[in-house]
């Protein structure tokens, strides 16, 4: 059983388009995060979430919408797509702070712009 | 400044021979954590090993081990009897704080094993 699941794994779509990217983790964790993955293989945190609860935004544009519908789900919605939007994102999943748990990954969504 | 950083953007080892990926870190906090990820090819990101600020011997799992030393501010992580399947990008990342549960990551250093 995949434990942390990112749908679609691959987006090709054009600019100024608006798509989201599903997450599911089965693992029983209270805290979900969003990543994201230059073309340089930059890794940084753009979104968590702790019991469906916005716990960190980053300097992220607002034109990207985190949801959480229940603890097990945090999908990333991006509006008005541009060119600097491709990457790969990566949804990851934690019992949460306080406690030296790591974060699991899921296997990443790569994001192509047209 | 660099929260973290990895020194080493490309090494090469030899199979069954054992390899150091280098990794400091900058932090004022007294509590931290300390995470080595990899990267195969395929993308996805696996978690490898875990050192606590306050853990005082070093953290092993199977054949990776992370030479901790704090008051350097390092936190190597040690590849032993490389594998061919061990050839990834290897990440290290660190969580401030006892609370603040973001992961910075440094920039990968990328293993290659030859036969």
């Amino acid at each position: 059983d995949t434990a942390v699941s990112q749908t679609p794994k691959y987006l090709v779509t054009q600019m100024g388009n608006d798509k989201s990217i599903k997450c599911e983790q089965n693992l029983g964790h209270d805290t979900m995060y969003w990543y994201k993955q230059d073309s340089k293989k930059f890794l940084k945190i753009m979104f968590s979430y702790n019991n469906k609860e916005l716990i960190i935004n980053e300097t992220v544009p607002n034109r990207f919408s985190p949801k959480s519908p229940d603890k097990a789900h945090l999908n990333l919605h991006i509006n008005s797509l541009e060119l600097g939007d491709s990457a790969v994102y990566f949804c990851a999943s934690s019992q949460g702070p306080g406690e030296p748990w790591p974060q699991h990954f899921g296997d990443g969504t790569r994001l192509s712009i047209l | 400044a660099q929260k973290i950083t990895q020194t080493q953007p490309g090494m090469f080892v030899q199979e069954k021979e054992a390899v150091t990926l280098d990794c400091t870190y900058d932090t004022s906090d007294q509590s931290y954590g300390l995470f080595w990820y990899k990267q195969p090819s395929s993308g996805e990101m696996i978690f490898l090993i875990y050192q606590g600020s306050y853990d005082e011997q070093n953290a092993t799992e199977g054949r990776y081990s992370l030479n901790f030393q704090k008051a350097r501010k390092s936190a190597n992580l040690v590849i032993s009897a490389s594998q061919l399947g061990d050839s990834a990008m290897y990440f290290c990342a660190m969580r401030e704080g006892m609370w603040r549960d973001k992961l910075i990551f440094g920039t990968g250093t990328r293993l290659q094993v030859f036969p």
